[in-house]
């Protein structure tokens, strides 16, 4: 079973405007939450995370919200770069000392220009 | 300061030949990780590592072993490839002081495409 879902394999969006990436998933003991960009031949970077007891995070352009009861977490880039056109994965984690991470399917972001 | 490197980048096999993915972190990390990411699915955890000298499975660890004989180094082998396995695999790494609010951050490799026949 899918823990982590990003049900949106891609999404299109002009350069300036709000990009949002969606994130779902079942397990409510998960601790954190954190997005992972991941461009062509390379592998994923960090973005942002937000712990499982706040609501909002926020870096520069990238805010991150976690609504507890609905299970679901967003990304918000504004305003849209070419620069980010990547996939972005969401990941999720227990704080159980082996902090391991389920990653979701990714969204493909293409920001045109 | 190279961080995760893996080798080799690309590979292929036949079916039923066995062969050994490096990862190799120069950041003292502690923890370590095999991923594989196949078109649709995601990244999936095939084995992981909380020190030097332990490994443990993760979602996907059929077909595979690892070993984390020395602390910086953390090795994924195939011991009889199956097209299955045709994938590409990323390592990463993460420490006790590689935190960012709370979360625990994974620094990942560029990837090891492999191709199985």
């Amino acid at each position: 079973d899918q823990q982590v879902k990003q049900n949106s394999p891609s999404l299109s969006v002009q350069e300036g405007r709000i990009s949002i990436l969606n994130c779902d998933y079942t397990n409510s003991m998960f601790d954190y939450f954190l997005w992972y960009k991941k461009y062509p031949a390379e592998g994923p970077t960090f973005l942002i995370s937000i712990s499982s007891i706040k609501d909002k995070n926020e870096d520069g352009r990238f805010t991150v919200f976690l609504n507890k009861s609905a299970k679901h977490l967003s990304l918000h880039i504004v305003p849209s770069q070419p620069g980010d056109s990547a996939v972005y994965f969401c990941a999720a984690s227990f704080t159980s000392g082996t902090y391991k991470y389920i990653f979701g399917t990714g969204t493909r972001l293409k920001v045109l220009a | 300061n190279a961080g995760v490197t893996q080798t080799p980048k690309f590979r292929v096999l036949k079916t039923g030949q066995s062969m050994t993915l490096l990862c190799a972190q120069d950041m003292n990390h502690e923890y370590m990780y095999w991923y594989r990411q196949d078109p649709g699915m995601g990244l999936r955890l095939i084995h992981y590592s909380v020190g030097e000298g332990t490994t443990a499975k993760g979602e996907v660890p059929d077909g595979y072993n690892v070993s984390r004989l020395k602390k910086q180094n953390f090795l994924l082998g195939l011991e009889s490839a199956a097209p299955s396995q045709t994938s590409v695999y990323f390592c990463a790494s993460s420490g006790r002081d590689t935190f960012y609010s709370g979360a625990n951050v994974l620094t990942f490799g560029a990837g090891s495409r492999l191709t199985v026949l």
